[in-house]
């Protein structure tokens, strides 16, 4: 598509259910990255994969987030047992090349999810 | 201590103003230093790119980095109603796989 798409926009859960949110990259997009906005914060960086390997998880903030990519294309960001302070914004990043160089290589980002946990 | 420090604002200028936003850094180590826009409700959205210190211009927009007061500085010419956003500084050092955020400033322009 047009640009990096993210399901569901919105999401409502209560402490101790399990969400899993989508991310469909820019078709060709090598690179793909989630990020955590917490409100009037910045983005905090959460993982990333170049293809379907995840290069770097340094920024889950826990083993209850899990994220896959199994085909290189489609993500999927899962958090188990979810708790109120993972109320956040989750943006989804793709970029069609690897990290190296000095080219742009500034990303893409979608409209994020929303998700609040009551 | 943040490594990417950013005055939250909110900063309110008329239409036509100059508007200048900043942020500090800590890590030596950064060399790509980008500006984000974002609108209420929509992912932040690429406006400058910049590698290393020295100046960038595009249109009504400048960037600035000085690297060895690890400052970085956004100019916007002649604002506009539409410029009204967040406008968030990020940093990545060489490998290009992390970006470190500010917290953004919230920016008004008055018609």
């Amino acid at each position: 598509g047009a640009g990096v798409s993210q399901s569901p926009r919105y999401k409502v859960a209560k402490r101790g259910q399990d969400v899993a949110l989508r991310c469909d990259p820019i078709s060709g997009h090598v690179s793909l990255f989630w990020y955590q906005q917490a409100l009037g914060q910045g983005p905090e960086f959460l993982t990333y994969f170049q293809n379907e390997a995840q290069l770097d998880k340094s920024g889950l903030p826990s083993d209850r987030f899990f994220a896959e990519r199994p085909e290189g294309s489609v993500s999927t960001l899962k958090i188990q047992r979810t708790q109120q302070e993972d109320s956040a914004v989750y943006l989804c990043a793709s970029s069609i090349r690897t990290g190296t160089g000095r080219s742009n290589y500034g990303y893409t980002f979608g409209s994020g999810t929303r998700l609040t946990v009551v | 201590q943040k490594e990417v420090e950013q005055d939250p604002g909110p900063l309110s200028v008329p239409e036509g103003a100059i508007v200048s936003l900043n942020c500090t850094y800590s890590n030596s180590a950064f060399q790509y230093f980008m500006w984000y826009r974002q609108y209420s409700r929509k992912g932040p959205e690429l406006l400058m790119y910049t590698y290393s210190s020295g100046n960038k211009e595009d249109g009504r927009f400048t960037a600035q980095v000085d690297k060895s007061s690890k400052y970085i500085s956004l100019f916007i010419r002649d604002s506009q109603p539409s410029d009204s956003a967040t406008y968030l500084c990020a940093m990545s050092s060489y490998n290009f796989n992390k970006f470190y955020f500010g917290s953004g400033t919230k920016l008004n322009v008055k018609p």
